[in-house]
Formats: C-alpha cells, structure tokens, sequence
C-alpha cells in the first residue's frame, strides 16, 4: 500500500469555523490531489499540486484553499466551513515520472459541518 | 467536455457468477481510461488501466476491461464473483495535460448474494 496518511480521519465542526485537512505521504511523489467524494456524485477534484509551492484548481476549488510548503504534505483549508462541504475528502498522490493519471489514494477524512 | 457515464447505480449478482459493469466516456482523443474500487471506508485502489495498445487489459484481483473506441466503452468483466468482490467501482477518464487530472464516473455499487 502507498504511504500516504490523512489526519484527521473524522471531524465535526460547526459552520464559520476554519478546518484544515492534512495530507502526508512518504513515497516523495511529485503529485498530490484533493478530492471530495459525496453520493451520486463521485469523487471529484478539488485542487491539486504539481509540485512544492505549485498548486492549481479543480472542479470545485470554491470555498476551499491549499498550500504545500515540502513534498510530504498537502494542506486543504476550508477558510469558514458551511454545510454543503460536509463530505468525504480523499487525497491522492502520483508520480509524472510514471503516470501522472496512476493515482494512489488515502484513507479519506469524513467531516461534518453542522 | 470529458465526461463518464456508470449506467448501473447499483447491481446485485450471486457469488460465482460472472460480472459486467459498464462505463462509457466521451473524449474526443484517444483515452486514458481507468477503473478504481472502494471497499466500505476505505480509499479507492486501482484495479486497471489502459492507456494504448491491446484493448483488452488484465488487472488485478481477476479483473479484465476491454476498450472499444467504436462503442466510447471500457466495461469491467470478472468471471466468476467472490463475496469480497463487494465493493464500489468507479470508472475514471483522463483529462489530458500533464497533470494527471482525473474525471471519474458516479459509481456503481456491487452487492454480492450468497
């Protein structure tokens, strides 16, 4: 299995309040994602990063930022979370050198906005 | 736009028996097309991928996935289904660029009968 964990796996919050979701990874891969997963919708992109300090938007970016200060982590902040981003948040990694389309996924953080 | 479309939302067969799910895309180029699983709770993992070549590809767990461009399919075939076979399948389609984006399907759950 990928080395790639996400912290926390579980969090409810209240709406308004900032939420950061961490993402570590210890394969040094170049590629790291965000993702959403909710039902009847699948999984679909949120931001992505291409490389330390590089990073760029998905599908569905509203509401939501990024940062990635070293190779092994991947930040995403919800800067005042709402209701409509309760959900399951997915982070995955891939390296270019391979695939940039070979995903390998973590475990998922469920998060709840109440 | 690249898009996928899982027709099935939901499919029940009995274990032992054979299994096919379908996926159609639309992409105006040659694909890169993948199918992904989620056991209950957990991340996805990569069961196949095609990206040129032989249109039939063999993944892992048993699983096989035949391209046919004429059709714009890449169905998923298992010959004979185990209980441990019950899952969510996701079928994913390659954005084109490099960075490795992933357009994904809505799913299709398997439950698996005695």
């Amino acid at each position: 299995d990928a080395g790639i964990t996400q912290s926390p796996r579980h969090k409810v919050t209240e709406t308004g309040t900032p939420v950061t979701l961490r993402c570590h990874q210890t394969e040094n891969h170049r590629y790291m994602y965000w993702y959403r997963q909710d039902p009847g919708h699948g999984l679909r992109l949120i931001h992505y990063s291409y490389g330390v300090k590089d990073t760029d938007k998905g599908e569905v970016s509203d509401g939501y930022s990024v940062s990635r200060s070293k190779t092994e982590d991947f930040l995403l902040t919800l800067e005042s979370a709402t209701s409509s981003q309760t959900s399951v948040y997915f982070c995955a990694i891939s390296e270019p050198a391979r695939s940039a389309y070979e995903q390998y996924f973590g475990p998922g953080t469920r998060l709840t906005v109440t | 736009a690249q898009s996928v479309t899982q027709p099935d939302i939901h499919i029940t067969v009995s274990e032992g028996a054979s299994l096919e799910l379908r996926c159609n895309y639309s992409y105006g180029a040659t694909p890169y097309l993948f199918w992904y699983v989620q056991s209950p709770g957990q991340g996805l993992q990569l069961l196949l991928k095609y990206f040129s070549g032989d249109t039939l590809v063999q993944g892992i767990k048993g699983f096989e996935a035949e391209f046919k461009r004429s059709q714009s399919s890449f169905n998923l075939r298992k010959p004979s289904v185990h209980w441990s076979d019950a899952a969510e399948y996701f079928c994913a389609v390659g954005k084109g660029g490099s960075q490795g984006n992933l357009i994904f399907g809505k799913g299709t759950k398997l439950s698996v009968k005695p």
